[in-house]
């Protein structure tokens, strides 16, 4: 079946620190990858988005390269900052069927000064 | 453009009472969505409709029913609220067509429910 895992948290860094989030995926077909922010009592917003392989969505500071041949899609991000702090989430969208965003269970981060 | 809205924000419901879940959109997108947020287990699809007059089951559809009468409109009704139902649910939606997997999905800020 189709299935993303990410990294387990929570994360928590100071103020500067680098930022790394795993993210690897199981589909059948190929899909789109996406990662999805959600801030503290708030719906989720797209952070950063790739279509096909070696592409890198970016956004905010935030990257990720869809890697096909490692089935990863890795968020980074050089230096956090305290407004970072969220849950982040990996997923994945598949042509045809229902189309649907399959997601990861996601990782919240969190960033002291 | 408000993007998707989602009405109420809270909820709590007795056992066995029903309701509706608003949601609607204004970016004229074909494709809407219901999705349920539980602590460790991410996201996970109820129902989906690609257009006004056709909707579909996702991953757990039981004791949840939707309609779709218009573009803008895709309410999610509880028929008899059990504890299992307490969570946090999202609408969705986006543009639909032979590229829409690459499409982003609009999400709208979430309802809140409780079911003693």
């Amino acid at each position: 079946g189709n299935s993303v895992t990410q990294m387990e948290g929570p994360v928590t860094l100071s103020e500067e620190a680098f930022l790394t989030i795993n993210c690897t995926y199981t589909a059948t077909g190929y899909p789109s990858l996406f990662w999805y922010v959600q801030y503290p009592g708030e719906g989720l917003q797209l952070l950063l988005k790739a279509t096909k392989a070696d592409d890198k969505g970016s956004n905010k500071g935030f990257e990720a390269t869809y890697r096909k041949e490692t089935t990863s899609f890795h968020l980074e991000k050089g230096s956090v900052q305290v407004s970072d702090s969220a849950v982040y989430f990996c997923a994945l969208r598949l042509r045809g069927g229902s189309e649907k965003l399959v997601f990861g269970k996601g990782t919240k981060l969190t960033v002291n000064p | 453009n408000a993007g998707v809205t989602q009405t109420p924000k809270f909820q709590v419901l007795k056992t066995g009472q029903s309701m509706t879940l608003q949601c609607a959109q204004d970016m004229n997108h074909e494709y809407m969505s219901w999705y349920r947020q539980d602590p460790g287990m991410g996201l996970r699809l109820i129902h989906y409709s690609v257009g006004a007059g056709i909707t579909d089951q996702g991953e757990v559809p039981n004791g949840y029913n939707v309609s779709r009468s218009t573009t803008e409109d895709f309410p999610l009704r509880l028929l008899s609220a059990a504890p299992s139902q307490t969570s946090v649910y999202f609408c969705a939606s986006s543009p639909t067509g032979s590229g829409a997997y690459t499409d982003t999905q609009y999400f709208g800020p979430g309802t809140r429910l409780t079911v003693l």
